[in-house]
């Protein structure tokens, strides 16, 4: 069953650091988000992406983040300059549907700033 | 905010029992969905209820939509110790663009063996 896959599945990092962390979303799927959860809180969403471009991000995706499609099948999560409050989980998804559909996740990067 | 809300935060029951748990959201919706998250692992989708419908149901789970009252419930029949997770509801809004969904914070079901 074909499936949305992260990497890497933990990283440590120290404050001031670029992180950039990777997915693969299903390959028919043409939307793609990025998800975050700080431990113990809710899964907040960071930003959504079709046709190589940002479709819409959320106050938390500010000029620190990034996202981008290098190639035909990853897509990137890049932090320039990390904060001890980027700390979290931060999963991919992506989605056939454009209005809200069923979200496939990844197992989620686990990133922890120092 | 758009996001639901689920109640109990926290539920415990044994084997073999129902579990039911809430969501109430605020704004009008597209459509309503169901998450379960196992302890740091991905989420996974669970079950989809569409605006215009009032009730689905998918192996043992049943969940309800009632659109007037802004709030769904998610029941799980004959629970096992494998149903042990957290579940989610999430919204999607009825209008907007390649909108993101909205999750709630969550109910953490254990389930007693």
């Amino acid at each position: 069953e074909p499936e949305v896959t992260q990497t890497p599945s933990h990283q440590v990092t120290q404050m001031g650091q670029e992180v950039i962390l990777r997915c693969v979303p299903i390959s028919n799927h043409l939307y793609f988000y990025w998800y975050r959860q700080i431990l113990g809180q809710k899964v907040e969403f960071l930003v959504s992406f079709y046709n190589n471009e940002i479709s819409e991000k959320s106050e938390i995706f500010d000029d620190q983040f990034s996202v981008e499609r290098p190639d035909g099948s990853n897509f990137t999560l890049k932090i320039r300059s990390t904060k001890l409050e980027d700390s979290a989980m931060y999963f991919c998804a992506s989605s056939r549907e454009r209005r809200g559909g069923e979200l496939f996740f990844g197992e989620g990067s686990r990133l922890t700033v120092l | 905010s758009q996001q639901g809300e689920e109640d109990p935060q926290a539920l415990s029951i044994q084997e073999g029992e129902n579990a039911t748990m809430n969501c109430s959201y605020k704004t009008s919706i597209n459509n309503l969905q169901w998450y379960r998250q196992n302890s740091g692992r991905g989420l996974v989708h669970l079950i989809l209820i569409r605006s215009n419908e009032r009730e689905k149901h998918s192996g043992r789970l049943r969940v309800t939509l009632d659109t007037s009252k802004k709030s769904s419930s998610l029941l799980i029949t004959a629970s096992r110790a494998a149903d042990t997770a957290s579940y989610f509801c999430a919204t999607s809004y009825s209008s907007g663009s390649a909108r993101q969904l909205t999750f709630g914070s969550g109910t953490q079901l254990t389930v007693l063996p």
